[in-house]
């Protein structure tokens, strides 16, 4: 099954200790992305990437990391969370070629920073 | 800088009706607009994707259309049962520039339908 997914579904840590979101998609998409999603706000996206190696800012990057070193895998790094970290974040991904392909997105990742 | 608005931000309707959601951007450049369900405190479901040179597309009950050069889209339910009762999301996907490397969201409609 095509899918995007994300680990772990659900996560609480303190302030300040590093912590690694995981998405991994199965249908050899170039293009991944980060969005939390926060009440009264929407989803913002934090990170995007067109291609291994290749990553970029998106609305809301402060606090985070991403890496890109396999086509599969993109995660999301908050080197020392914060509590205005507290969101569901979602990952997801599209072909990058071809301008009318639409998003798959993943189950989320509810994070709660205490 | 592109905007989404849905109207209404929550709809409540008995088990049978047939509706409307509404989805308005402020940017016509857009490739491509999707509208996506989100069940509470889960993942976003693709429901529809309508290109820019498209005017609808239907899956179903449900049929999406578009006026890009107005800024509109709407997402028609038919026939509506308890089981639609969910957030429906509505987003663009930018034509050019910083924009077309995301989608920008509305805030979605939450619908209930009522047995």
């Amino acid at each position: 099954e095509a899918q995007v997914t994300q680990n772990p579904r659900y996560l609480i840590t303190v302030t300040g200790k590093k912590l690694t979101v995981t998405c991994s998609q199965n249908m050899n998409h170039e293009y991944m992305s980060w969005y939390r999603q926060d009440p009264g706000l929407g989803l913002r996206q934090i990170y995007y990437s067109m291609n291994v190696e290749v990553t970029d800012k998106g609305d809301v990057p402060e606090g985070y990391k991403v890496s890109r070193k396999e086509k599969r895998n993109f995660p999301l790094i908050l080197e020392s969370p914060s509590p205005n970290q507290t969101s569901l974040y979602f990952c997801a991904s599209r072909q990058a070629r071809g301008v009318n392909y639409g998003y798959t997105f993943g189950s989320g990742t509810r994070l709660t920073v205490v | 800088k592109q905007e989404v608005t849905q109207i209404p931000a929550a709809l409540s309707v008995p088990e049978g009706e047939n509706l409307v959601l509404n989805c308005s951007f402020t940017d016509s450049a857009i490739y491509n607009l999707q509208w996506f369900r989100q069940d509470p405190g889960k993942g976003l479901t693709s429901l529809l994707l309508i290109q820019s040179s498209q005017r609808e597309q239907t899956s179903g009950r449900l049929n999406a259309s578009l006026d890009k050069s107005s800024g509109r889209s709407t997402l028609y339910i038919a026939a509506s049962q308890p089981g639609d009762s969910a957030t429906y999301l509505c987003a663009v996907r930018q034509g050019s520039g910083a924009g077309s490397y995301q989608l920008t969201f509305g805030k979605g409609t939450k619908l209930s339908v009522i047995p």
